[in-house]
């Protein structure tokens, strides 16, 4: 079946830090891969994805590549700031309609 | 324009009450999506509705009950909830085709009493 597997939380990292949040998945054929952040009291806002193996997704200055070869889609950032606190969900979608949630990662930044 | 809106924010009721949630977006989506969350889980997925026809149920109990009135709407009606059915109810909705982004509403926080 379909699954995904974030490395647990909670990640306290201070200001400028490098980020790094693991995700692997397990799924048949080719799934889509996202990753998904909620800030405090929020819904789910997406953060980036990609479609097919070596494809990388960026916004806001996070990145991640999807490694089919290690079924992989880490969560990747150079310099966090505070206002990146949040949980961080990944996410793979195999083309059934529905979304396979990592459990995801809560992260905390300190000043 | 990619917003999914929600209402109510906040939801308290009692476990005789009868309320709804509502959803709605006006980017053509043409599935939409309820989830379920609770805290510091990920979203579980309740219902979805696509065509405005509900296409997935995940053998969520009958006193969730939705409907999709026409492809820019989408409500939860509740009826006898149980205390645990306190969490985040998000909508979300995408274009429908197989692996489209979903995009996420704000979410109706409900505490049943």
């Amino acid at each position: 079946g379909n699954s995904v597997t974030q490395m647990e939380g909670p990640v306290t990292l201070s200001e400028e830090a490098f980020l790094t949040i693991n995700c692997t998945y397990t799924a048949t054929g080719y799934p889509s891969l996202f990753w998904y952040v909620q800030y405090p009291g929020e819904g789910l806002q997406l953060l980036l994805k990609a479609t097919k193996a070596d494809d990388k997704g960026s916004n806001k200055g996070f990145e991640a590549t999807y490694r089919k070869e290690t079924t992989s889609f880490h969560l990747e950032k150079g310099s966090v700031q505070v206002s990146d606190s949040a949980v961080y969900f990944c996410a793979l979608d195999n083309q059934g309609g529905k979304l396979i949630f990592g459990q995801g990662t809560e992260l905390s930044v300190k000043p | 324009d990619t917003e999914v809106t929600q209402t109510p924010k906040h939801l308290v009721m009692g476990m005789t009450n009868k309320k709804s949630l509502k959803c709605e977006q006006h980017m053509g989506h043409r599935a939409m999506y309820w989830y379920k969350q609770k805290a510091k889980k990920p979203p579980e997925l309740m219902f979805v509705y696509s065509y405005e026809k509900l296409s997935i149920n995940e053998s969520v109990p009958s006193r969730f009950s939705p409907e999709c009135p026409n492809s820019s709407l989408l409500n939860l009606h509740l009826h006898a909830l149980q205390p645990e059915d306190s969490a985040l109810y998000l909508c979300a909705s995408n274009q429908g085709a197989p692996t489209d982004t979903q995009y996420f509403g704000p979410g109706t926080r409900l505490t049943v009493l």
